[in-house]
């Protein structure tokens, strides 16, 4: 089974700020990594699919990079509605997937 | 608008039996592959189940293989989740979420959960 980890587990930064979160899988899976974003109570969103693809409506602050095991979400400037938990996932075993254990990112 | 609206959930006993649905509307059902994922109170996500868009093909995590069955109806555009012998640990907000992609596949729409509490 592909497991998958995330780095940090949660960090604390401003509005403003560039907010980098890293996501590694246990082997290589290409680009079959996706980003979700998750505020409280409600469901996740997608972000990044396709490790570097910006999903329709999503802000461009928003990036993804990274592809073999090591991959990179980075958010340019965060702002007020960034503050959620995020969520990497890799779809390289489909129809069996993995979600990354989450970072979340609140206000300093 | 795409839109998915889970049910069914509610407190059950240990060893006891719920069955989820999944009602979808605002694109074609039926050529969609489909998806349940739960999240325990607290946790992150964790992937439960698929389903190919005939419903031909089914895959489960481990944690639920032998005891939930996920199918689906296209004719009512519905998707379902028949959870038995549960535990405590299958206690969580459980969201029906549509995948897509050509080849590298991602869930694009999720619904907004329901919540199951497996307790005595």
């Amino acid at each position: 089974d592909i497991q998958m980890t995330q780095s940090p587990s949660s960090l604390s930064a401003s509005v403003g700020d560039r907010v980098t979160i890293t996501c590694r899988a246990s082997q290589s899976i290409s680009s079959y990594l996706n980003w979700y974003q998750q505020k409280p109570g409600k469901a996740p969103k997608l972000l990044i699919y396709a490790a570097s693809s910006l999903q329709s409506g999503v802000p461009s602050r928003f990036s993804g990079s990274g592809s073999g095991t090591d991959f990179t979400l980075t958010i340019s400037s965060l702002q007020p509605e960034d503050f959620a938990t995020y969520y990497c996932q890799q779809s390289y075993s489909t129809p069996v997937f993995t979600f990354g254990p989450g970072t979340k990112v609140d206000i300093k | 608008e795409v839109q998915l609206v889970e049910s069914g959930g509610g407190l059950v006993q240990p060893g006891g039996s719920l069955r989820l649905s999944c009602a979808a509307s605002g694109f074609t059902f039926s050529s969609y592959e489909m998806n349940w994922v739960r999240q325990a109170p607290g946790k992150g996500l964790e992937w439960v189940s698929y389903i190919s868009s005939s419903g031909s093909t089914i895959y489960y995590a481990d944690s639920v293989k032998g005891r939930f069955t996920i199918s689906r109806d296209n004719a009512k555009n519905s998707l379902y989740l028949q959870m038995n012998s549960l535990r405590a640990e299958d206690t969580a907000v459980y969201y029906c979420a549509r995948c897509w992609g050509l080849l590298r596949y991602y869930f694009d729409y999720w619904g907004q959960g329901t919540l199951v509490t497996v307790s005595s």
